[in-house]
């Protein structure tokens, strides 16, 4: 099945520095790679997204990249701020047998320092 | 739209006894996603329903066990409950044509 792996585990930035997280994925038969953010509290929520035909996509301050042929992707946050400071996850998702099966990485705690 | 509803959010459960977690898609969802997230590490992947059927389960031991009911809404039973079970336990759901998970609150499970 699929495996995701995500590093760092924690990282921790001064105010207004870039972030970056980065996943690598086993199986190339996944197509879709959501981020998700998960404050103290809260379930994750969807902050970004990036299909397998895309390389690249940005959101504000927040940046997504897929390397297909090396089966990683990044998650970029520049100008990072206080209230950035969660716990981010990967997930890659391929369709099997006509359903979406989802697989996250084991998340990484983002401390961002004022 | 409502988004992803789960029940109770805080639960408090005596070793051994059964605790039975409740969670409402948003509307429209047919997949309903169960992960545990144990205090300071990432999300384990619990089951998958998908059209009321169980499409997927994770390394976990029998005594975790679920349905989808026909409106699509899930239930997660934990039987035999153990200390190490206490851990905040996540919802999501998606189309089955779409990709996009979404989460609920979750419901917080302590077993002392």
């Amino acid at each position: 099945g699929e495996n995701v792996e995500q590093h760092p585990s924690t990282l921790s930035v001064q105010e207004g520095d870039s972030a970056v997280i980065k996943c690598t994925y086993s199986d190339s038969a996944s197509n879709y790679f959501p981020w998700y953010k998960q404050e103290l509290g809260k379930g994750p929520q969807l902050i970004i997204d990036i299909r397998s035909n895309v390389g690249e996509k940005k959101d504000q301050r927040i940046a997504v990249t897929l390397n297909k042929t090396a089966k990683h992707f990044s998650l970029h946050i520049t100008e990072t701020q206080p209230e950035d400071s969660a716990v981010y996850f990967c997930a890659a998702s391929l369709n099997s047998g006509g359903y979406q099966k989802v697989t996250f990485g084991t998340g990484t705690k983002l401390q961002v320092i004022p | 739209e409502a988004g992803v509803t789960q029940s109770p959010t805080h639960l408090i459960k005596t070793r051994g006894q059964q605790a039975t977690l409740r969670c409402s898609p948003i509307s429209g969802h047919t997949s309903v996603y169960w992960y545990q997230q144990a205090l300071g590490l990432g999300l384990q992947f619990l089951l998958w329903y998908d059209e009321g059927e169980e499409r997927n389960r994770g390394n976990f031991p029998p005594r975790f066990s679920g349905r989808q009911f026909p409106n699509y809404s899930s239930e997660l039973n934990v039987n035999a409950l153990e200390l190490e079970d206490s851990a905040l336990y996540l919802c999501a759901s998606s189309t089955g044509g779409r990709s996009e998970a979404f989460f609920g609150q979750g419901t917080r499970l302590t077993v002392v």
